[in-house]
């Protein structure tokens, strides 16, 4: 069985702070890998993608990943209110376009 | 603008109703998606299709059923050999490569009354 496993949370981190959300995954072939965010009662909104080793950087968001350890996480800088929200982890399954999705980690960022 | 959207919003259904659950993408992607989202259980997958007229079950497709007839509709519904229906249900859309990432509709939320 396939998976891809996240803390649930909610982490809590104070405005301003950098919220560091983890993710791992057991299918070695996977290739792609993506983080959504997830409003309460909204459908999941796509912020990240990275298929390479290392890390991706878009605004205040840096995606890492580690092949080797099976591992990819998220960071958000300045942590705003606004980004209190369910993280989604996303990897893909190898030999296929079709996604497994993690579990989703609660983040609260605390005014 | 592109995009998917889900109808209805909010859908009720009585014991030993089927109901159908509407996804229509004018984005022009090949693939598309149904997820179940339940608390807790993140996105299980029930069906999805490359192409028209061709579709292929997902972890959970017991209970479901759907139809491709046109590339930009996949409507699914729920029969009532599903016996725990309520959920969030999310539809969803790709290029063919998956890449990047699915977009997704806003969903439905079905509950059995």
């Amino acid at each position: 069985q396939k998976e891809v496993e996240q803390n649930s949370g909610p982490l809590s981190v104070p405005e301003g702070a950098i919220a560091s959300l983890n993710c791992t995954y057991s299918d070695r072939g996977s290739q792609s890998f993506f983080w959504y965010r997830q409003y309460s009662g909204k459908s999941p909104e796509l912020i990240m993608f990275i298929y390479s080793n290392g890390d991706k950087e878009d605004g205040r968001f840096t995606a890492q990943l580690n092949k080797a350890s099976q591992y990819v996480s998220l960071l958000i800088r300045d942590s705003q209110p606004s980004d209190s929200a369910t993280y989604l982890c996303a990897v893909s399954s190898s030999g296929t376009y079709k996604y497994i999705f993690g579990t989703g980690t609660r983040l609260k960022v605390l005014a | 603008d592109g995009g998917i959207t889900q109808s209805p919003k909010y859908l009720f259904r009585k014991e030993g109703q089927n109901v159908t659950l509407s996804c229509e993408q004018n984005l022009n992607h090949d693939a598309m998606y149904w997820y179940r989202q339940d608390p807790g259980q993140g996105l299980r997958l029930i069906y999805y299709s490359q192409i028209v007229n061709d579709f292929q079950k997902g972890d959970i497709a017991e209970g479901y059923s759907v139809s491709r007839e046109k590339k930009e509709s996949f409507p699914l519904t729920v029969t009532s050999a599903q016996k725990n229906p309520t959920a969030f249900y999310l539809c969803a859309s790709s290029t063919t490569g998956g890449f990047p990432g699915y977009t997704f509709g806003s969903g439905t939320r079905l509950t059995v009354v």
